[in-house]
């Protein structure tokens, strides 16, 4: 089955850096790839996700990249704030395939300083 | 428009009791998909349900089962709890796709139940 690498656990930023989260998959058959930002008490909240015909999409502060031929994918989170601080966890999934639960890494503590 | 609700949102239960779960979807949304969230196996996907059959199931005891309801609500049960069942339980729910059938790429999560054995 599809197993998905998250890197780093912990990762430390001064407000107004950028932060670069990064994510390898397994499964050459996964199709699409959702970030998720977790805040303590709630349930994950979809920020960006991408499918595997693009190789890069942004909304505003946030961007992910694609490629496919290495099996990785980044967030790129630009001028970081206070409020971005939060797990963030990357999932691959073959949405549409046999496998469509998604498959998710073990998650990334952004901790920006002020 | 309503999030995806789950209830209860805390629970206690006593090893070898059973359990079950209430998630809403998102009105219009019709697949519901459960995950389990631990901290030392993070957020592993248990099943889904769209138009109240089971698509896809995750690698879990057959302790843990579910069911979709004509209205897209679903229930997950959990037998026999075990101590290792406490975690966080997530629903998430997505809408039908358009073109081809079935549920739209994109899940949207509940806040979650936290169920406690003892």
């Amino acid at each position: 089955g599809e197993n998905v690498e998250q890197h780093p656990s912990t990762l430390s930023v001064q407000e107004g850096d950028s932060a670069v989260i990064k994510c390898t998959y397994s499964d050459s058959a996964s199709n699409y790839f959702p970030w998720y930002k977790q805040e303590l008490g709630k349930g994950p909240q979809l920020i960006i996700d991408i499918r595997s015909n693009v190789g890069e999409k942004k909304d505003q502060r946030i961007a992910v990249t694609l490629n496919k031929t290495a099996k990785h994918f980044s967030l790129h989170i630009t001028e970081t704030q206070p409020e971005d601080s939060a797990v963030y966890f990357c999932a691959a999934s073959t949405r549409g395939g046999g496998a469509d639960g998604l498959t998710f890494g073990k998650g990334t503590h952004l901790i920006i300083q002020p | 428009k309503a999030g995806v609700t789950q209830t209860p949102r805390y629970l206690i239960k006593t090893r070898g009791q059973q359990v079950t779960l209430s998630c809403s979807p998102i009105s219009g949304h019709r697949s519901v998909s459960w995950y389990q969230q631990t901290p030392g196996q993070g957020l592993q996907f248990l099943f889904e349900y769209f138009s109240e059959t089971q698509r896809n199931k995750g690698n879990f005891p057959g302790r843990f089962s579910g069911r979709q309801f004509s209205n897209s609500r679903s229930e997950m049960n959990v037998s026999t709890l075990e101590l290792g069942d406490s975690a966080l339980y997530l629903c998430a729910s997505s809408r039908p796709s358009g073109l081809a059938g079935g549920p739209s790429y994109e899940q949207y999560f509940g806040p979650g139940t936290r169920l406690t054995v003892t």
